[in-house]
């Protein structure tokens, strides 16, 4: 019954691969975020999805694409993994439009090889 | 803006009181956080003030809030073991949150 849910919980791959980080929430929240952390836990905002539609969309890379097929689920896929992508990606979710408070899964950590 | 300003290691006594500090530059937030992250898991909240408040208590928590020096302090009170983590302050603005760069506490025994 776990609130905001990650897959994988750890993800290990080459330099140019493309990978996809799944989130679930099933608290009914309407808002959606992923969130970069770097090595010094350094905690940044990527995306964040209201209702599937994206509201904010801060300086990243275009290889990095968010889908919000449902308000429930926020997935970020990756295309041409580099080194500098290796962090922990942590999923969050909101009720309303946000920010409020946010509720976080247990994060990915991602290690481009 | 919404920079965020903490600094970064206290180590505290079991026992002992522990206040982290921040600052904050965007004043237009209805609400700031404390978020506390343990070793390999996500952020949790663990408590938030409305802007138009002083101070808020929470158990062994003491959140104060000075609005004209845009500083936000967490006093945790008798400190356990369990409170090791890195304690992140947060201020929602603009549909966001900004995150400080967090404030790793840790316990000794």
């Amino acid at each position: 019954d776990t609130a905001v849910s990650q897959t994988p919980k750890y993800l290990v791959t080459q330099m140019g691969n493309d990978k996809s980080i799944k989130c679930e929430q099933n608290l009914g929240h309407d808002t959606m975020y992923w969130y970069k952390q770097d090595s010094k836990k350094f905690l940044k905002i990527m995306f964040s999805y209201n209702n599937k539609e994206l509201i904010i969309n801060e300086t990243v890379p275009n290889r990095f694409s968010p889908k919000s097929p449902d308000k429930a689920h926020l997935n970020l896929h990756i295309n041409s993994l580099e080194l500098g992508d290796s962090a922990v990606y942590f999923c969050a979710s909101s009720l309303g439009q946000g920010p409020g408070i946010q509720y976080f899964g247990a994060g990915t950590r991602l290690s481009v090889l | 803006g919404e920079d965020v300003e903490q600094s970064l290691f206290l180590s505290v006594r079991e026992g002992d009181s522990s206040v982290i500090n921040c600052t904050y530059t965007d004043s237009s937030s209805t609400y700031l956080y404390w978020y506390k992250q343990e070793p390999g898991a996500g952020l949790q909240l663990l408590t938030y003030i409305f802007s138009n408040m002083d101070m808020k208590q929470d158990q062994r928590l003491t959140v104060l809030l000075n609005k004209k020096d845009k500083h936000l302090s967490l006093r945790i009170a008798d400190t356990q073991t369990g409170d090791s983590a890195i304690y992140f302050c947060a201020n929602g603005g603009n549909n966001r949150l900004a995150f400080g760069k967090g404030n790793q506490v840790v316990v000794i025994p």
